[in-house]
């Protein structure tokens, strides 16, 4: 059964950081793209970031370019997401989302 | 804004057929596949179409894909009320090199 589950969500204050983790099993994790999904309270979806199998190559949503860097440990079949410069309009659950599924999502919340 | 325009609701009688439409453009459904999503209440969303019209396991064959050019339509049969759900749809744009969604379409069945 395939799983991703994230963790490392939670309260952080604005311009602070934080740093997601998505752990993935059932399946060949080398062998598949990864992305990062955001959805704000109420709102639709965002892709914020995408990695390659291998990591060589990344892209980013404009809104989060130079800010956000999102990699990949195919030995620990783990994504991350390093989250910095956080402001209020990041608050939103983030999943981490391949071809064979999403995960739970996990909550951050930027607030003072 | 969203990148590809997806009507912000829909509704139908249960046992009826609804589509949701899909417009987007040349970088993005005009040159890729189109993916469709499920997001029921409360939950993370699920795949529910991929590569414009097939359908992962478990996905039932009331739902079905189609694309023409740079638009794209899920449709559904046989509604019930445990399709009431967000459904978006998804692809890859290649001048923003960046996976794209839809605004997103409430499903209501009456």
């Amino acid at each position: 059964e395939v799983q991703l589950v994230e963790s490392g969500g939670g309260l952080v204050q604005p311009g602070g950081s934080l740093r997601l983790s998505c752990a993935a099993s059932g399946f060949t994790f080398r062998n598949f793209w990864m992305t990062w999904v955001r959805q704000a309270p109420g709102k639709g979806l965002e892709c914020v970031a995408n990695i390659n199998k291998d990591g060589s190559d990344k892209y980013y949503v404009d809104s989060v370019k130079g800010r956000f860097t999102i990699s990949r440990d195919n030995a620990k079949d783990s994504l991350y997401l390093q989250m910095n410069s956080l402001s209020a309009e990041d608050t939103a659950v983030y999943y981490c989302v391949n071809d064979l599924g999403w995960g739970q999502g996990t909550l951050v919340t930027v607030s003072s | 804004q969203p990148v590809l325009t997806q009507p912000p609701s829909v509704s139908a009688a249960p046992g009826q057929r609804v589509t949701i439409s899909c417009s987007g453009s040349s970088s993005n459904i005009g040159k890729n596949n189109v993916r469709w999503y499920q997001q029921l209440p409360g939950t993370a969303p699920k795949h529910l179409i991929y590569d414009n019209n097939k359908r992962p396991s478990g996905i039932p064959d009331r739902f079905s894909g189609s694309k023409s050019a740079t638009s794209a339509t899920l449709g559904i049969t046989g509604l019930q009320t445990g399709d009431e759900a967000d459904y978006y749809c998804g692809t890859w744009d290649n001048s923003l090199n960046v996976w794209v969604f839809g605004g997103g379409t409430k499903l209501t069945v009456l």
